[in-house]
């Protein structure tokens, strides 16, 4: 089983609303990514957690917060966004502490902010 | 950082036609990943590379990881209709105790039946 399941597929909210977007994968992968990515674009990466820590932050602005509850879980909470903010959000796993691995994408969550 | 030139940018062939892509990068890399995107889908990986000089195939894909290991090419060979799509290449590399993933612009691919 290489999935990873995000969810939800879609999500419309307004500028003050709080949402979370949720990632799950149960290959036993140790290392969760979130990468934003905007149309025609590659994805870029935000945050990589190793080992349930939170190893990379892209510079992320605050109201992107990450949180890692388990090794099979990675949420992604929002909060006061913005209209630019709009885009494909993937998650993805892969083994850890090598850098020698694959790499596998969940299906994206459609993020409009209104 | 980590950067990742691939080309071409696009291309249009005719179904049979053969394809190649590639990806370049003035770093080294531990691996080299290739992936499909669909139109709102999350990237699947096609073939994953982690030595220098390999090269593996799946199915009518190729790919060769550079012997520098800051290349790697993939090739589709006699096209179909259903390999329309947005072709990302990928680095990998272990930085500061975490494992960075980084991507090229991507290849759109349109094949005409």
């Amino acid at each position: 089983d290489t999935e990873v399941t995000q969810t939800p597929k879609h999500l419309v909210m307004g500028m003050t609303n709080k949402k979370s977007l949720k990632c799950e994968q149960h290959m036993g992968h140790r290392a969760m990514y979130w990468y934003k990515q905007k149309a025609k674009k590659p994805p870029e990466l935000m945050f990589v957690y190793s080992y349930e820590k939170l190893s990379i932050n892209e510079s992320v602005p605050s109201r992107f917060s990450p949180e890692c509850p388990n090794s099979s879980l990675l949420n992604l909470h929002l909060h006061a966004l913005q209209p630019e903010d709009s885009a494909l959000y993937l998650c993805a796993s892969s083994q850890a502490g090598t850098g020698y691995t694959e790499a596998f994408f969940g299906q994206g969550t459609r993020l409009t902010v209104v | 950082g980590q950067q990742l030139n691939q080309s071409p940018q696009s291309m249009f062939i005719q179904e049979g036609e053969d394809v190649s892509m590639n990806c370049t990068s003035s770093s080294i890399f531990n691996t080299w990943l290739w992936y499909k995107q669909d139109p709102g889908e999350g990237p699947v990986l096609l073939i994953a590379l982690y030595k220098a000089g390999e090269l593996t195939s799946n199915g009518r894909l190729t790919a060769q990881f550079g012997i520098t290991r800051k290349d790697s090419f993939l090739n589709i060979s006699a096209s179909i209709p259903s390999d329309v799509g947005i072709y990302f290449c990928a680095g990998q590399y272990f930085r500061g105790g975490s494992e960075k993933l980084v991507f090229g612009k991507g290849t759109k691919l349109t094949v005409n039946p």
